[in-house]
Parts: C-alpha cells; sequence; structure tokens
C-alpha cells in the first residue's frame, strides 16, 4: 500500500524534449514537495505545495513547472530538457505542522541523452 | 554555501556496536533536525527527528543528540545491525510559509555495519 508513489521509477529521454513526473499520495497530507538530487548526491528542495498552492520555489529555471491539481497530486513538468537535468526527483509530502517528517516517494531516475 | 555538513562520507562498524553519524550545521534558524535512512533506488525513510528545544531525543535503538552551541548533531545507533547498512542524511527544518517544512540535506553517511 505506497503512500507516496511517483511515475515512471526511470525516464530517458533527448535534449530538447518535454517531460512530465507524476506523483500521488494517499496519506491525507496537505503539504507536497520536490526535491532533486544531482551527481553529487546533493538533495535539494524544489518546490512545496500547500493545498494547491504554490509555497516554497527555489531558484529552479522556469523550465520546471510543478502543477498541482489536487492536494493528493504535484505534477511536475520539465520543458526543453537539458544534460544538467539528469537527476533523481523525489516527490515528498508531509502532515500540517512544523518539525513533521516528510514522506518521500521512491524516486524518479531523469537520464538526459 | 552548504549549511548542513556531514563530513564523513562513510562508516563501518561491527554487528553489535554503537554507530555515531555526525552533522554540523551552520544556520541558527533551524528549528527541528531530522535524520534519514535511505537504501538503494528507495527514497528517503524517516528516523528520528530531534526540535531545536531539546539536547536528546531516543526510540528504540536510534538516539539523537544536539549540541547548540556546538551546532552539531550526532545518531547513535546501538546495538547495531547488518540491516542498518544504508546512507543515513542529516535534515534541517526552516520555517518557511506557515507550517510548511523546508528541509536542507547534508550529503550523507554510507554506514556498512559487518556482520
Amino acid at each position: 500500500d505506497t503512500a507516496v508513489s511517483q511515475t515512471p521509477k526511470y525516464l530517458v529521454t533527448q535534449m530538447g524534449n518535454d517531460k512530465s513526473i507524476k506523483c500521488e499520495q494517499n496519506l491525507g497530507h496537505d503539504t507536497m514537495y520536490w526535491y532533486k538530487q544531482d551527481s553529487k548526491k546533493f538533495l535539494k528542495i524544489m518546490f512545496s505545495y500547500n493545498n494547491k498552492e504554490l509555497i516554497i520555489n527555489e531558484t529552479v529555471p522556469n523550465r520546471f513547472s510543478p502543477k498541482s491539481p489536487d492536494k493528493a497530486h504535484l505534477n511536475l513538468h520539465i520543458n526543453s530538457l537539458e544534460l544538467g537535468d539528469s537527476a533523481v526527483y523525489f516527490c515528498a509530502s508531509s502532515p500540517q505542522g512544523r518539525g513533521t517528517e516528510a514522506f518521500f516517494g521512491q524516486g524518479t531516475r531523469l537520464t538526459v541523452v | 554555501d552548504q549549511q548542513v555538513k556531514q563530513n564523513s562520507p562513510s562508516l563501518s562498524v561491527q554487528e553489535g556496536r554503537i554507530s555515531i553519524l555526525n552533522c554540523d550545521y551552520t544556520n541558527s534558524m533551524f528549528d527541528y533536525f531530522l535524520w534519514y535512512k535511505k537504501y538503494p533506488a528507495e527514497g528517503p525513510t524517516f528516523l528520528i527527528s530531534i526540535s531545536s528545544i531539546k539536547d536528546k531525543n531516543e526510540d528504540g535503538r536510534f538516539t539523537v543528540f544536539l549540541n547548540k552551541s556546538a551546532k552539531h548533531l550526532s545518531l547513535h545507533i546501538v546495538p547495531s545491525q547488518p540491516g542498518d547498512s544504508a546512507v543515513y542524511f542529516c535534515a534541517a527544518s526552516l520555517p518557511s510559509g506557515g507550517a510548511t517544512n523546508k528541509l536542507i540535506f547534508g550529503t550523507g553517511t554510507l554506514l556498512a555495519v559487518q556482520p
């Protein structure tokens, strides 16, 4: 019974393409996130949504656009993919409240060739 | 500028012994600290957290210690088990937009527990 699920798990695509990664959580959480883990293993926050409202938008190229159709879903759309976008992207969710832990999906490994 | 640092990329301990994973931070605005464990090809899973107003939190074999004056925290695992072998990430939480938690992660420490 998966709590935070991402699809696809692996994604290989050519430079210049547009791709989407989907995320769904069945935990009833109000807040969802996208994190990126790069080749140096740094895990950095990209976006955060609370009840479909954008809360955090880190310094991310505007080729990356998150979309939250409802509070259980947060999808990530990437336009004009570049080699440097290759990374593992993690979706996460957390309940309301400070200090509450985030629950992560299994990650999507994106490879741009 | 890495606000959360884990200076040991790897650690090897014998089964049954104590594992001590360390983490240093620079931002005094962090109000919660969390430890996550990650297996290959999986997402990080939450282990234990501590509020900045406390100096110790214990949960079974896992204990986290916080030294605010030194801006240092550590995770103790005792006794260590082979199933504990994984990458451990330290994370710190910044207040950001009401109830939203912005987690700043360290680069991780690979723990190997030898049978």
